[in-house]
Order: structure tokens, then C-alpha cells, then sequence
């Protein structure tokens, strides 16, 4: 069945770098779009970035472009996030998710439909 | 960029009741662009509604999701025990992902 797993959270200090690592089953990820969606303790869900099916195209939140980077492993059908220059305002439960692009009618419709349970992120001095 | 901006914030109600939660986009939006998840405690979100008013595979037919333009609305006709938790509403275009600042929907 389609799984995401994420991992590389932890504990880390102000100012370092951190690699998130988004394991994807039984589908291959040179076909779906693979985004990073992160939860703040307490907060609602904030979009970080996203790999397109082809690995060309690579949007970012504005909040993050400069500072994380998203790339991908077709052999090991993996995405990473490239987390650097982490903030104490960085630290949330970072999730990865599927995009789901369909035709509905007339309407291409895209939404996230798989999720991993997330990996927790602590940025602290 | 698009804001969305959902009420009520929170909305407490008894098992049976009827749930309306609404999203509300800054601009006129493609119905195509516009979800719902579901977020419980402790847990991954799930989608429930895509293209606006299309229920995700294995979603109970209870949710169901309107709306076009700027205004959207999630329902849930008849609430289980199950259903008190978060609710996003997301709009996903080329560029990116925004999602609004969710419903807690909460027993009463």
C-alpha cells in the first residue's frame, strides 16, 4: 500500500543544518509531485516546499526560499529537505505528502492525498 | 499570494448535529484548487474533499464539501464521535500550497 516515512529529526542548535528524509512505497515518486507540509506545536499546517513529477520545477514558501532546499533520489525513491541556517521558529512536526492531480469534469483538481505520520524538528540552544 | 480565512473558530456541537464550516478564499479561486483535510490529534492530516466537492476514497458520504469562487463550506451532516478534530481547507496552484488557519470542531 502507498506509505510515506519520514525521518532525520532531532534536536539541533540555532544557526546548524538538518536533513529531512521522505521514504515513498509502492509508487513511484518520478510520477507524483512529493511535498513538505509542517505543524508548529499548537499551530496549524504551513506548506514548506515541493518537487514536481519530474523533478524540474520546485516551488518554495517564501518564508523558506534561500534556506531550505528540496531534491529527490529516483534509485531510492526518496525526497530530502535540505533544512540550513535553522531558527528556534523552525521547530514543528515536518510532514511529507502526495499530490493527487486528477481531472473532474472540466477541472484539473490537485490536492495532497497520502501523508507520513511526520518527524519532529527541535531547534533549540 | 491567496489567503484563506476560515470560521467559525471553535465550533462546538453534540454528536448528531450538523457541522458548516466555511473557507473563504482573498480572491476567486478554480473550485479545481480547493480541499478539505481532516487533522485528530496526534496524528497525519487526511484529505476528505478534493476539487472542492469530490469526497476522497473511503470518506463517509456524511462529508461533503460546496462552493465556488471565494466562498467554500464543508458539511457534515450528521457528526460521529470520530469527527471532533481540525479541519484545513487548502488551495494548491502551480506554484504552491496555502492552507487556512482551520476549524476545531469540539464536543459541546
Amino acid at each position: 500500500q502507498v506509505q510515506l516515512v519520514e525521518s532525520g529529526g532531532g534536536v539541533v542548535r540555532p544557526g546548524t543544518s538538518l536533513r529531512l528524509s521522505c521514504a515513498a512505497s509502492d509508487f513511484s515518486i518520478s510520477n507524483f509531485g512529493i511535498h513538505w507540509v509542517r505543524q508548529a506545536p499548537g499551530k496549524g499546517l504551513e506548506w514548506v516546499a515541493v518537487i514536481w513529477f519530474d523533478g524540474r520545477n520546485r516551488y518554495y514558501a517564501d518564508s523558506m526560499k534561500g534556506r531550505f532546499s528540496i531534491s529527490r533520489d529516483i534509485s531510492n525513491n526518496t525526497v530530502y529537505l535540505q533544512m540550513t541556517s535553522l531558527r528556534a521558529e523552525d521547530t514543528a512536526v515536518y510532514f511529507c505528502a502526495r499530490s493527487l492531480i486528477v481531472p473532474v469534469g472540466l477541472t484539473t483538481t490537485r490536492s495532497l492525498d497520502y501523508w507520513g505520520l511526520g518527524t519532529l524538528v527541535t531547534v533549540s540552544s | 499570494e491567496i489567503v484563506l480565512t476560515q470560521s467559525p473558530g471553535p465550533l462546538s456541537l453534540s454528536p448528531g448535529e450538523r457541522a458548516t464550516l466555511s473557507c473563504r478564499a482573498s480572491q476567486s479561486v478554480s473550485s479545481g484548487a480547493l480541499a478539505w483535510y481532516q487533522q485528530r490529534p496526534g496524528q497525519a492530516p487526511r484529505l476528505l474533499i478534493y476539487g472542492a466537492s469530490s469526497r476522497a476514497a473511503g470518506i463517509p458520504d456524511r462529508f461533503s464539501g460546496s462552493g465556488s469562487g471565494t466562498d467554500f463550506t464543508l458539511t457534515i451532516s450528521r457528526l460521529e464521535p470520530e469527527d471532533f478534530a481540525v479541519y484545513y481547507c487548502q488551495h494548491y496552484d502551480m506554484s504552491g500550497v496555502t492552507f487556512g488557519g482551520g476549524t476545531k470542531v469540539e464536543i459541546k
